[in-house]
């Protein structure tokens, strides 16, 4: 099963931040945080991951909180190619990605 | 492009015959999975090679048979499916065990058992 929790479903208005919050209370010491989304049942593609610092990308920031039990995700100028499914998955140094339903983003013009 | 290349990108079979999908990566990654996505649901991991062994299986049907002759390439094997396992069928890579890396996914095959 996967280790985190998403909403279903987000809707963000074109050119704002889109912000996607994740919550994984049982993550452990050596897992990290990792972004990907789907559009339109393509690959997953890669955003970003952290340990426990904030990341920032071309495509996104990670933010964790301190205790490492959530995280938020965040698009600064999201557009209409930003529709897709977003998840958030905790692996230990990179093995064995266990998706879960993910939150499915919606740009709207 | 992500550096891994499934082929076919669509498959149409039926439930007698044979078939067998194939990924390849040339990123010097050392492990490899399958992931199966029927519709309206999450990925499931399906298998996982490690330095070409198989780590994991998790309860997959026999009729799907997994092959990794090489760190670069990755098969699954199709035999006398069913209609319920039409699905995305995803491969991806990572760099392996103690390797902090993202994996890398394929685009796909969309399978449909007739």
């Amino acid at each position: 099963d996967a280790k985190t929790t998403q909403p279903p479903s987000m809707d963000c208005a074109e050119g704002r931040a889109a912000n996607l919050p994740c919550n994984h209370s049982t993550i452990s010491g050596n897992e990290y945080v990792y972004w990907y989304r789907q559009i339109h049942s393509q690959g997953p593609q890669y955003i970003i991951h952290g340990l426990k610092n904030n990341e920032t990308n071309e495509m996104a920031s990670l933010i964790i909180t301190e205790d490492r039990k959530s995280s938020t995700l965040i698009l600064p100028h999201a557009t209409l190619r930003d529709t897709a499914v977003y998840y958030c998955i905790v692996s230990n140094y990179g093995q064995n990605f266990v998706f879960g339903p993910g939150t499915r983003l919606s740009v709207l013009p | 492009e992500t550096g891994v290349t499934q082929t076919p990108r669509h498959l149409v079979m039926g439930m007698t015959n044979k078939k067998s999908l194939k990924c390849e990566q040339h990123l010097g990654h050392n492990a490899m999975y399958w992931y199966k996505q029927s519709a309206k649901k999450p990925l499931e991991l399906m298998f996982v090679y490690s330095l070409e062994e198989r780590v994991e299986n998790n309860s997959v049907p026999s009729r799907f048979s997994p092959e990794c002759p090489n760190s670069s390439h990755l098969f699954l094997h199709l035999h006398t499916l069913q209609p319920e396992d039409s699905a995305l069928y995803l491969c991806a890579s990572t760099g392996g065990a103690g390797m902090n890396t993202e994996a890398f996914f394929g685009q796909g095959t969309r399978l449909t058992v007739v």
